[in-house]
């Protein structure tokens, strides 16, 4: 089966970086894939990585290593409206493409 | 417009009833998902279905049934078996050509009165 492993809390302050990591076990990994959600609403897609690297989206970044099945989710110049929940996601070749998410992080910003 | 929409966004039950839970789109997507979501808490699978008229057990499919007789539709029917059905009600979908973002619906919030 797939699992995946976040934090699940973590508190920053307005225009800091934070960083969420994630790490992750599957026996045939298709991508590590990123996700928000505010209380009360639905989940959105914010980042995905395939390859190892960084990829960079504003003020979101996500980084993937294959090799030691980790990735993490960096956020800089932190606003109050990044308060909410982040999600890692898995794609598995050999579970029917399933995906399947992480616990979820609850980032707090603070002023 | 394309989209997955849930619908009631509301939505009450009785001790022992039955409720369904609707989940359509239009976006012809192969992958559809149940989730259960408790306050709080993280995204819990109840079914998943890659192709219709197929379907699978998630983690938490005990007192949950689902139909998948259309592509475009997979509704969710919450059993009197389920004992402690209160909870926020998220549906998924994503295409399976390729690795492409899910899109989830707006949700839907059941409450036993």
């Amino acid at each position: 089966g797939q699992s995946l492993e976040q934090p699940s809390e973590v508190t920053a302050v307005e225009g800091a970086i934070v960083q969420i990591n994630c790490t992750y076990q599957t026996s045939g990994f298709y991508g590590l894939s990123w996700y928000q959600q505010h209380d009360g609403g639905a989940p959105t897609f914010l980042s995905y990585n395939a390859l190892d690297g960084l990829e960079e989206t504003g003020r979101f970044s996500s980084f993937l290593s294959r090799s030691d099945s980790y990735g993490y989710l960096l956020l800089q110049e932190l606003q109050m409206k990044d308060s909410a929940s982040y999600f890692c996601a898995v794609r598995d070749h050999n579970a029917g493409n399933m995906l399947t998410f992480g616990g979820g992080t609850r980032l707090m910003v603070k002023p | 417009d394309g989209g997955i929409t849930q619908s009631p966004k509301y939505l009450f039950r009785k001790e022992g009833q039955n409720v369904t839970l609707s989940c359509e789109q239009n976006l012809n997507h192969d992958a559809m998902y149940w989730y259960r979501q408790d306050p709080g808490q993280g995204l819990r699978l109840i079914y998943y279905s890659q192709i219709v008229n197929d379907f699978q057990k998630g983690d938490i499919a005990e007192g949950y049934s689902v139909s998948r007789e259309k592509k475009e539709s997979f509704p969710l029917t919450v059993t009197s078996a389920q004992k402690n059905p209160t909870a926020f009600y998220l549906c998924a979908t994503h295409s399976l050509q390729g690795y492409t973002e899910a899109f989830f619906g707006q949700g839907t919030r059941l409450t036993v009165v």
